[in-house]
This record gives structure tokens, C-alpha cells and sequence, in this order.
């Protein structure tokens, strides 16, 4: 079974300070890793995912298979970093699992000026 | 140009009442989702359709029946509507081809039922 587990529902820095939220899964298969941010009363919008490993709006993320984790990190918040973050994993083409996005149960994060 | 489009965006309603919210997306996508995000913000999948077949139909109550009359439509039928269905309701439509799963979201629709 497909499970995300984001062990901080809160998280409050302040600007400037090196944020890191925390996103652990389990998946007998091989895993495809998404972090999806929802700012106030948004749309969910895709943040980065795994295979491409670029950085985004400066906010970086590593799998590591080992540790069967996806931290999402950014050396310097903003405030306009305030948000709602999801760690989603994504199944495998055929099954029932074709195209799932099972989501952890999200992280807000504020940023304190 | 708005990418994934879901109507009405709000809805108040009575319980025992029946409900329809629709989802379009203009992506050329193959495949849409419906998502239910409740009130503690936990989101989880409900349907998951692609070209107009259902693929996925996680443990949702019968009285919730998906209807897709093309690729680009996934409307979302709600029958004797319950308070716990209150809950904010996110479509999603993705390219699944080449094990990508890149999913686009909808804005949502806030149901609540009194």
C-alpha cells in the first residue's frame, strides 16, 4: 500500500532562517515523489517532482530511497513562502493504481517577517 | 486560459438534497481525478477517469457517481447529500504517458451542506 506520512502539521520560521519539511513514504515499487503547494484559499500547484530535480522558487528536493524519504528544503524563507505543502506519491501506469496521487497530510508553514 | 475549470465555486445546499459539480480542462489531458480535501485540510483521491473509462474508485459512497462524457469533462453527481460531505472538492487532469504523473488542479469547489 501507498502511504505518505508528513510528521509536522505546523511549521513557523522566520524569514531569512533555513526551512525543511519533512516527508516520508512507503511503496513496494518504484516510487515517483511530488511536493504540490496550496497558498490561501488556492489551487493546488506542483512545486517540483522528483525525476526532474531542479529548484523552484529556491526550495530543493532529494529522494533518498535509503531513508525512503523526500524532504523538501530552502535554505532562506520568505514570507510569501506561506503556505500549505503536500507530499504526494504517485503509483505506477496499469493497476489500480494508474495515475493515484496519494498526499501526506500537508505541512503549513508560516514565515514570520 | 484558465487550464483546469471547476463550476459553481461555491455551493450551499440542504442535506437530502442532490448536487452536481462540473470540471473542465483544456489541456488535452487523457485522464481527471476528483479529490476531496476535508476540513482538516487531509486530501485524498475519490475517481480517476481516463478517456471517459473509470480507472480508479477508491472507497467512496455509491451516492457519489462520476460522469465523463469526454476526455476533457469530469462532472461529479452527489445524491442525498450528507453533512459530512461538506468539504472542499478539487479536480485534477494529467498526461499520464511515460510514467509521468504530473497532475493539474482545478480551484476547487466549497460544498457545504447544512
Amino acid at each position: 500500500a501507498q502511504r505518505v506520512t508528513q510528521p509536522e502539521k505546523l511549521l513557523s520560521v522566520f524569514k531569512g532562517a533555513p526551512v525543511e519539511l519533512k516527508c516520508n513514504y512507503s511503496y513496494s515499487g518504484s516510487p515517483e515523489l511530488f511536493w504540490y503547494v496550496q497558498y490561501s484559499r488556492q489551487r493546488l500547484q506542483l512545486l517540483l517532482r522528483h525525476i526532474s530535480r531542479e529548484s523552484i522558487k529556491g526550495f530543493t528536493a532529494d529522494l533518498n530511497k535509503g531513508e525512503t524519504s523526500f524532504h523538501l528544503k530552502k535554505p532562506f524563507a520568505q514570507e510569501e513562502d506561506s503556505a500549505m505543502y503536500y507530499c504526494a506519491l504517485g503509483g505506477n501506469a496499469g493497476g489500480t493504481s494508474y495515475g493515484k496521487l496519494t498526499f501526506g497530510q500537508g505541512t503549513i508553514l508560516t514565515v514570520h517577517p | 486560459d484558465t487550464a483546469v475549470s471547476q463550476t459553481p465555486k461555491y455551493l450551499v445546499t440542504q442535506m437530502g438534497n442532490d448536487k452536481s459539480i462540473k470540471c473542465e480542462q483544456n489541456l488535452g489531458h487523457d485522464t481527471m481525478y476528483w479529490y476531496k480535501q476535508d476540513s482538516k485540510k487531509f486530501l485524498k483521491i475519490m475517481f480517476s477517469y481516463n478517456n471517459k473509462e473509470l480507472i480508479i474508485n477508491e472507497t467512496v459512497p455509491n451516492r457519489f457517481s462520476p460522469k465523463s462524457p469526454d476526455k476533457a469533462h469530469l462532472n461529479l453527481h452527489i445524491n442525498s447529500l450528507e453533512l459530512g460531505d461538506s468539504a472542499v472538492y478539487f479536480c485534477a487532469s494529467s498526461q499520464y504517458l511515460g510514467g509521468r504523473n504530473e497532475q493539474f488542479f482545478g480551484p476547487g469547489t466549497r460544498l457545504t451542506v447544512l
